[in-house]
């Protein structure tokens, strides 16, 4: 049962453009949820996170828009660069901080 | 500083061979976190301890699958007798500090280590 859904398994945005990623989750336990970014041969690194208890956090180029309605998050990257092509996972936690990942989304930013 | 570092990189094991992979976590932090990444999947959870204490196994896939923080810094995960489903990359991830319950301690990852079994 995946409790943390990644639709999309690949994204291809123009530079410069905006880069939108899609989340979705069915446990309403999570609190607390991430974004990581994934370069192949490296470990994941943490971009982006929001509690629960808030709709949007924003971070330099990066947003993070909640809504737990329809539990559902998204990430937005603007405007988009070539160094932001990477693989994007979305997790999720409650309480205890064990992750929950998704199956990730290739970006891939054209030049 | 020093992130969080494993070994082997990769290691290419005979089906029923026993392996041991190691990660060094980042200097001071409390919690330490394994996941299993299989190909085209995103990691999954296998164990977590705060300090040596190991709090919850409960993703560990089966009793071939061990793993020991004896001092609260070093982890190893032993994996005995492998199968081929054991091959994928095994990550440890480690956090200043343990459960609050009421915020969130970011998780540093390390690279990984691709085990692959014949």
């Amino acid at each position: 049962d995946q409790q943390v859904k990644q639709n999309s398994p690949s994204l291809s945005v123009q530079e410069g453009r905006i880069s939108i990623l899609n989340c979705d989750y069915t446990n309403s336990m999570f609190d607390y949820f991430l974004w990581y970014k994934k370069y192949p041969a490296e470990g994941p690194t943490f971009l982006i996170s929001i509690s629960s208890i808030k709709d949007k956090n924003e971070d330099g180029r990066f947003t993070v828009f909640l809504n737990k309605s329809a539990k559902h998050l998204s990430l937005h990257i603007v405007p988009s660069q070539p160094g932001d092509s990477a693989v994007y996972f979305c997790a999720a936690t409650f309480g205890n901080e064990k992750l929950t990942f998704g199956t990730g989304t290739r970006l891939t930013i054209i030049p | 500083g020093a992130g969080v570092s494993q070994s082997p990189r990769y290691k290419v094991a005979k089906r029923g061979q026993d392996v041991a992979l190691r990660c060094d976590p980042i200097s001071g932090h409390v919690s330490l976190f394994w996941y299993q990444q299989a190909l085209g999947q995103g990691p999954e959870f296998l164990t977590y301890f705060q300090n040596e204490a190991q709090l919850d196994k409960s993703g560990l896939p089966s009793d071939r699958f061990f793993a020991e923080r004896p001092e609260g810094s070093v982890s190893t995960l032993k994996i005995q007798r492998t199968q081929q489903e054991d091959s994928a990359v095994y990550l440890c991830a480690s956090s200043p500090a343990g459960a609050s319950g009421r915020s969130y301690n970011e998780q540093f990852f390390g690279p990984g280590t691709r085990l692959t079994v014949l």
